[in-house]
């Protein structure tokens, strides 16, 4: 079965750090790959995407994330974290091609002073 | 951007009663809608695919019967939970699209948060 992992819970970056997010997937095939912000009182706020081509994709917010095939991961990241940044980041995947997505358990991010 | 509405924003019934979730999408027309679950500190867990004017698909292991969903306009969609139970107290969360290919962006509402007491 297609399966999302983020190995971490919790990660607590000080303010102005480099940020990565890791995130690997079980699927035979590549699937399309995605990163969401969830902040409290909003929506899932899609960051980036990837189908196919430049396995580095920019996202909104500064975010960029980097598809590894060899490895199965898409790890997220960004060079200098805001405090703003603080919310639960979700990785997705669509298996199919098809929006029918399974998402990842999370990873909050803290940011420390 | 597109924005997508839940109402209410949270619900506490007693065991027993039904609940009626919306999710609307405001300045756009939604062929797909997606209803999810999300319990705390776990993923988020698809509950079931509505397309506008026709019955949902429900993934497995979600009862049907108990998690009613209708799609009746391209700008709305009803989750009715019926006999809640405390069981049922989760994190409720639609999404929407303009088609159901995953290239098409999904657009997720605020959720509803149900008690159930």
């Amino acid at each position: 079965a297609q399966s999302v992992t983020q190995p971490d819970i919790h990660i607590t970056v000080s303010e102005g750090a480099s940020l990565e997010l890791r995130c690997n997937y079980s699927y035979g095939a590549t699937p399309y790959l995605f990163w969401y912000v969830q902040s409290p009182g909003q929506g899932l706020q899609l960051l980036l995407k990837y189908f196919s081509g430049d396995t580095l994709v920019q996202g909104i917010k500064g975010f960029e994330a980097e598809f590894k095939r060899s490895q199965s991961s898409f790890n997220l990241r960004k060079p200098s974290v805001h405090w703003s940044d603080a919310a639960e980041y979700f990785c997705a995947v669509a298996p199919t091609g098809f929006q029918k997505l399974v998402f990842g358990t999370g990873t909050r991010l803290l940011v420390s002073p | 951007g597109a924005v997508v509405s839940q109402h209410p924003s949270w619900v506490i019934c007693k065991s027993g009663t039904s609940v009626k979730i919306e999710c609307r999408s405001l300045d756009f027309q939604a062929t797909t809608m997606f209803w999810y679950r999300q319990f705390p500190k776990q993923s988020l867990m698809l509950m079931a695919t509505s397309n506008e004017g026709s019955k949902a698909t429900y993934e497995q292991g979600v009862e049907k019967d108990k998690f009613l969903i209708n799609h009746a306009s391209l700008t709305l969609s009803t989750l009715t939970v019926t006999s809640a139970h405390p069981e049922d107290s989760s994190f409720y969360i639609c999404s929407a699209s303009t088609t159901a290919v995953a290239q098409e962006t999904q657009y997720f509402g605020p959720g509803t948060r149900l008690l159930v007491l």
